[in-house]
């Protein structure tokens, strides 16, 4: 079964310090992997999209990897900020599924002053 | 930010009644989805269009029904709603399939339904 693990659940780091989340899939074939940024209250907002040959992907202060031979990928926050507080879903794409998208449970960040 | 736009952001309604929620689009793409979006679980995918009249079913369409006779609109309806259906509703657009990645998928702000 196609799955999209993420850890931790939550995580609560000062500001200015760096975080890094994990995401972990299942999904075969694999076509790409997506980050999304969300809100209390608000829609996902794409932060990062990944294919097989990606390794890094940078959107200022987030740096998301992807390993794809072990199905691993994660998302480094440098000297986060209050409006990082946030949850982040990392999302897989399979070939041929369409409109179909598998998306993680997210984590909960929380950055405090 | 993408134009989309869903009506109504919140609703409450009673059991068995019908709901209509609508996403409304200025960017023109072709591709439109509805996701709901409950504790415990990632998004999930209710239905898609891939066209004007071209729609099909995602992952959890039971109690659902889409329909799409413009490009800039895609309506979901809860033909008699229940409790379970109480969720967030995420529209989303695309211009190209979700699984390519060579474009980026566009989320509205979300419609917030509670069944009592």
């Amino acid at each position: 079964k196609n799955q999209v693990e993420q850890s931790p659940q939550s995580l609560i780091i000062l500001e200015g310090k760096n975080c890094t989340l994990q995401c972990n899939y299942t999904v075969s074939p694999f076509s790409n992997l997506r980050w999304y940024k969300q809100d209390t209250g608000r829609g996902p907002v794409s932060l990062t999209i990944m294919t097989f040959s990606e390794n890094t992907k940078s959107n200022g202060r987030y740096t998301a990897t992807l390993d794809a031979d072990t199905k691993q990928s994660s998302l480094h926050i440098t000297a986060s900020q209050l409006s990082d507080s946030a949850s982040y879903i990392c999302v897989v794409s399979a070939r041929g599924s369409q409109g179909n998208l598998i998306f993680g449970k997210g984590t909960k960040l929380s950055v405090k002053p | 930010d993408a134009g989309i736009t869903q009506s109504p952001r919140h609703k409450v309604t009673e059991t068995g009644t019908p709901v209509t929620l609508r996403c409304h689009q200025t960017e023109n793409h072709r591709y439109m989805y509805w996701y709901r979006q409950d504790p415990g679980h990632g998004l999930r995918l209710i239905h898609y269009s891939y066209g004007v009249k071209d729609t099909d079913k995602g992952e959890v369409s039971d109690g659902y029904s889409v329909s799409r006779s413009k490009t800039e609109d895609f309506l979901l309806t809860l033909e008699s709603a229940t409790s379970s259906q109480t969720s967030v509703y995420f529209c989303a657009i695309s211009d190209r399939w979700a699984e390519s990645s060579g474009n980026t998928i566009y989320f509205g702000e979300g419609s917030w339904l509670t069944v009592v």
